[in-house]
C-alpha cells in the first residue's frame, strides 16, 4: 500500500518564476492538505482540497493556488516566487476530516 | 486564536533515560491532538493521536502521551530513550467536531531531541 508521494524531491527556481508541486494521496484517502515548513519552524497550513474544491485556507497570499483532480491527486502552484518562499513543502492526505498522513516533501529553493 | 506551544526548543537526554516532551494547546473546545516525528529534511511520521476516551494513548516506537484537560496539555513520554530516537518532534492539533477551521492542522514549533551515548 503506497503512502503519500510527492514530486519533485528538490527544485531550484529564481525570483519571479512560477512552480508546480505534485502530490498523490494514500490509497483510500480523498482529501489533500498542503503545508509550508520554513527552516527551523513547524509546518504552516496553506490550504486543503476535498472533492476538487478548496475547503480551508490558511494565511497565504493568492500567489499560492492549488488544484485537486478526480483521482484525488493534487497540485500546488506558486506564482511570482519570492526568496521567502524557499521552504520544504509538505503534502498530507486524509479521509475527509480524519488523521493526516504526510509525504516526504519537496524542497524548494528560490535564488 | 488557536495555538499549540512546545516550550522546549531543544532537549538532551542520555541513552536509556526517560523522556518527556511538553505540549500545550489553546483552543475554544478540546481539539484532536497528535504527535509527529521528523528526520532532517524529511516528511512527518505519525507517532500517536488522541481523539477522545482514555487519556493515556499508546503509539509506535514505544511512545505514549497523556492528555490533561485541566492543564491543556498533551505531553509525550518514553520510558527509555534510544539513540535512534534523536529527531525533531512536533505536537499538532486539529479542531474537534463542530469546530471552525475544520481540517487545519496547527503545529507547535518543534522540539529537537539529542541523545547522548
Amino acid at each position: 500500500d503506497a503512502g503519500v508521494t510527492q514530486s519533485p524531491t528538490h527544485l531550484i527556481k529564481t525570483r519571479g518564476q512560477q512552480v508546480t508541486l505534485r502530490c498523490s494521496p494514500k490509497s483510500g484517502h480523498d482529501t489533500v492538505s498542503w503545508y509550508q515548513q520554513a527552516l527551523g519552524q513547524g509546518p504552516q497550513f496553506i490550504f486543503q482540497y476535498y472533492e476538487e474544491e478548496e475547503r480551508q485556507r490558511g494565511n497565504f497570499p493568492d500567489r499560492f493556488s492549488g488544484h485537486q483532480f478526480p483521482n484525488y491527486s493534487s497540485e500546488l502552484n506558486v506564482n511570482a516566487l519570492l526568496l521567502g518562499d524557499s521552504a520544504l513543502y509538505l503534502c498530507a492526505s486524509s479521509l475527509s476530516w480524519g488523521t493526516q498522513f504526510f509525504g516526504p516533501g519537496t524542497r524548494l529553493t528560490v535564488l | 486564536a488557536q495555538s499549540v506551544t512546545q516550550p522546549d526548543i531543544h532537549i538532551t537526554v542520555s541513552e536509556g533515560a526517560s523522556l518527556e516532551l511538553r505540549c500545550n494547546y489553546s483552543y475554544g473546545a478540546t481539539p484532536y491532538l497528535f504527535w509527529y516525528v521528523q528526520s532532517p529534511g524529511q516528511g512527518l511520521q505519525l507517532l500517536l493521536k488522541y481523539f477522545s476516551g482514555d487519556t493515556l494513548v499508546q503509539g509506535i516506537k514505544g511512545f505514549e502521551a497523556e492528555f490533561k484537560r485541566s492543564q491543556s496539555s498533551f505531553n509525550l513520554r518514553k520510558p527509555s530513550v534510544h539513540w535512534i530516537d534523536a529527531d525533531e518532534y512536533f505536537c499538532a492539533a486539529l479542531p474537534g467536531a463542530g469546530g471552525t477551521s475544520y481540517g487545519k492542522l496547527t503545529f507547535g514549533q518543534g522540539t529537537i531531541l539529542t541523545v547522548h551515548p
